[in-house]
């Protein structure tokens, strides 16, 4: 079975900042991973997603993030944040796209 | 643009009811998936259909029932809630079963008093 692990509850920083949310996870195969954001009160929207190829894979307004096979992780990264991306962060794999399982999330606060 | 639509928006009721939440895709998919986020956030998978039939079901109490009567609809009835059913049900979609990308409604806020 799969797991993922996002060791940060919470990050905070200053508007203009980059950002880095991590992401890890465990699994006897290379799965599907995934970004996803959560605003208040809405549901989730896709970021971007990796199935094979270049590792480092670009997403909706300017994140992107970097699959690394041999730390078992896919990073999420933005080169400068805005205060509209303060939101919780989900990542998830599947296993040839089946159901997702996600890690526990990360709240991002981002100070004006 | 909103293509998996939920109804209600949000739900109160008391311990012992039923409830129903309902669930649309429009866009053409054939697996629909239910979803739980608990108050920490943490969300579980609860059933997934294909095509009408049940593909996955998870360790979910048996007063959790989900009911599809084609592929773009999946509702999810929950007879004699409890207080830990208090809860975001998400409902989610893609184009089929192993098939990648999911595509999730603004989700049903329930509440059990």
């Amino acid at each position: 079975a799969q797991s993922v692990t996002q060791p940060d509850a919470r990050v905070t920083v200053s508007e203009g900042a980059s950002l880095q949310l991590r992401c890890k996870y465990s699994s006897s195969v290379t799965p599907y991973l995934f970004w996803y954001v959560q605003y208040p009160r809405q549901g989730l929207q896709l970021l971007l997603k990796y199935y094979s190829g270049d590792p480092v894979v670009q997403g909706v307004n300017g994140f992107e993030a970097e699959f690394s096979k041999s730390n078992s992780s896919f990073h999420l990264r933005k080169a400068s944040v805005h205060w509209s991306d303060s939101a919780v962060y989900f990542c998830a794999v599947s296993l040839a796209g089946a159901k997702l399982t996600f890690g526990g999330g990360t709240r991002l606060t981002v100070r004006p | 643009e909103t293509a998996v639509f939920q109804t209600p928006n949000y739900h109160v009721t008391q311990v012992g009811n039923e409830v129903s939440f309902n669930c649309k895709q429009t866009l053409g998919h054939d697996t629909m998936y239910w979803y739980k986020q608990d108050s920490k956030k943490l969300l579980k998978i609860m059933f997934s259909y294909n095509n009408k039939q049940l593909i996955v079901n998870e360790t979910v109490p048996r007063r959790f029932s989900p009911q599809s009567s084609d592929k773009a609809h999946l509702n999810l009835r929950i007879k004699s809630v409890e207080p830990e059913d208090s809860a975001v049900y998400l409902c989610a979609s893609s184009l089929y079963w192993g098939g990648g990308t999911q595509y999730f409604g603004p989700g049903t806020r329930l509440l059990v008093l």
